[in-house]
């Protein structure tokens, strides 16, 4: 089955520690993202990428990072600069970088403390 | 304003119908698209129409789309408690696909 996979699920860290986020998919998408959404608020663009080995800031770039040597995975690292971090973050893909329709992961709640 | 901006909440009873409303500002020719997100789950792609339709039926679910005022409404029609969730609309904001805020349905029994 195609889809997309985040892991983990749930994840705990200590304030000041980095903490990569995984997300793969297997749709051959070209184009992948990461949201983050906080309780009772809609979907905020961190990063997005149209293609391997390139990748564009999006609304709230400041305090992540992000890698995609290959086109199946864009991890994201939520670095102890961000200032808040803890939230639930989402996976998507899309087929290119058109407004097409996004297909999204089940999500990993982070909680830092 | 918002790219995308939606009603934050909408409560009805079961059985009845439910009526979610969005508006957006970009009018380029393409997709727009109903997500439904449950809680502590990803979004879940629910159903879309194309700019140069007017209408959509899917089922229970039925989209409608005035251009002329860049209104898109999502009916979902005998709402059972299983609805309960967030609906977010999403359309183009240049070359990229922007989600309203979310509206949240409540189903009550």
């Amino acid at each position: 089955d195609g889809g997309i996979t985040q892991s983990p699920k749930y994840l705990f860290r200590k304030e000041g520690q980095n903490v990569t986020l995984s997300c793969e998919q297997n749709l051959n998408h070209d184009a992948m993202y990461w949201y983050r959404q906080d309780p009772g608020q809609g979907l905020r663009l961190i990063y997005y990428s149209q293609i391997v080995n390139d990748f564009q800031k999006g609304d709230i770039a400041e305090g992540y990072s992000v890698s995609r040597e290959k086109k199946e995975s864009f991890p994201l690292t939520v670095t102890s600069a961000q200032k808040n971090p803890t939230a639930f973050y989402l996976c998507a893909s899309s087929m290119g970088q058109n407004p097409y329709e996004q297909y999204f992961g089940p999500g990993t709640r982070l909680t830092v403390t | 304003g918002e790219d995308v901006e939606q009603s934050l909440f909408l409560s009805v009873r079961e059985g009845d119908s439910s009526v979610i409303n969005c508006t957006y500002t970009d009018s380029s020719s393409t997709y727009l698209y109903w997500y439904k997100q449950e809680p502590g789950a990803g979004l879940q792609l629910l159903t879309y129409i194309f700019s140069n339709m007017d209408m959509k039926q899917d089922q229970r679910l039925t989209v409608l789309l005035n251009k002329k005022d860049k209104h898109l409404s999502l009916r979902i029609a005998d709402t059972q408690t299983g609805d309960s969730a967030i609906y977010f609309c999403a359309g183009p904001a240049g070359n990229m696909l922007t989600f309203g805020g979310g509206t949240r349905l409540m189903v009550k029994p």
